[in-house]
């Protein structure tokens, strides 16, 4: 079966700090992978989302950005911490967007 | 754009009682709709969805039909037990070349026994 494995389930991190959350899948091959946000009274939003290898689509201009160095890992980074970079992070991987798996999520508060 | 609404939480509920969760929609055509459910401590996960008009999702009890009129996907449960308690998320899938899930805020629902 397939299985997320996403870490740390939170964080805390000054402004201007590095970020990296790492994200692997076990149980599948070549999924399509995904990361959400959820920010505070609002609802999950794409940042980027990966169909193979090297392969990063954005969603949204930000502060972030994406990468996908093997088949079953998928690293959301950055260099320099907003504070509107809080939130609620997910994983998330599937065959097609309708069956979407998701990981049990990274809280992270800058700041 | 696309986007989803659905009404704001918390909702309290006792045991037993019914439960209505609103979820509109606007979008291009007529997408795939579904509700996510995210439990204390855990991944979120489809509970149900539903391809077209008039198709009706169902899933432990909970239900949610797809209407175009009203463009409206309302989660329905008759009997609400504590271990319901969770955070519901009302998505749909957008068409077109680059296919994606437009997820709502999310409803946090706290059932007391």
């Amino acid at each position: 079966s397939q299985t997320i494995h996403q870490w740390p389930a939170t964080l805390v991190q000054p402004v201007g700090s590095p970020l990296s959350l790492e994200c692997t899948v076990e149980g599948t091959s070549n999924p399509n992978l995904y990361w959400y946000r959820q920010a505070a009274g609002r609802g999950l939003q794409l940042l980027f989302y990966s169909v193979g290898i090297g392969q990063i689509s954005s969603e949204v201009p930000q502060n972030l950005s994406a990468s996908r160095p093997q088949d079953r890992q998928f690293i959301l980074s950055s260099k320099k911490l907003l504070l509107s970079d809080s939130g609620f992070y997910l994983c998330a991987l599937g065959q097609g967007h309708e069956k979407l798996f998701f990981g049990s999520g990274t809280q992270l508060s800058v700041l | 754009g696309d986007s989803v609404t659905q009404m704001e939480g918390p909702v309290t509920l006792s045991e037993e009682a019914f439960l209505t969760i609103n979820c509109t929609y606007t979008a291009t055509g007529y997408p795939s709709l579904f509700w996510y459910v995210q439990y204390p401590g855990e991944g979120l996960q489809l509970l149900l969805k539903a391809t077209k008009a008039d198709d009706k999702g169902s899933n432990k009890g909970f239900e949610a039909t797809y209407r175009k009129e009203t463009t409206s996907f309302h989660l329905e449960k008759g009997s609400v037990q504590v271990s319901d308690s969770a955070v519901y998320f009302c998505a749909l899938l957008t068409q077109g070349g680059s296919e994606k899930l437009v997820f709502g805020k999310g409803t946090k629902l706290t059932v007391n026994p």
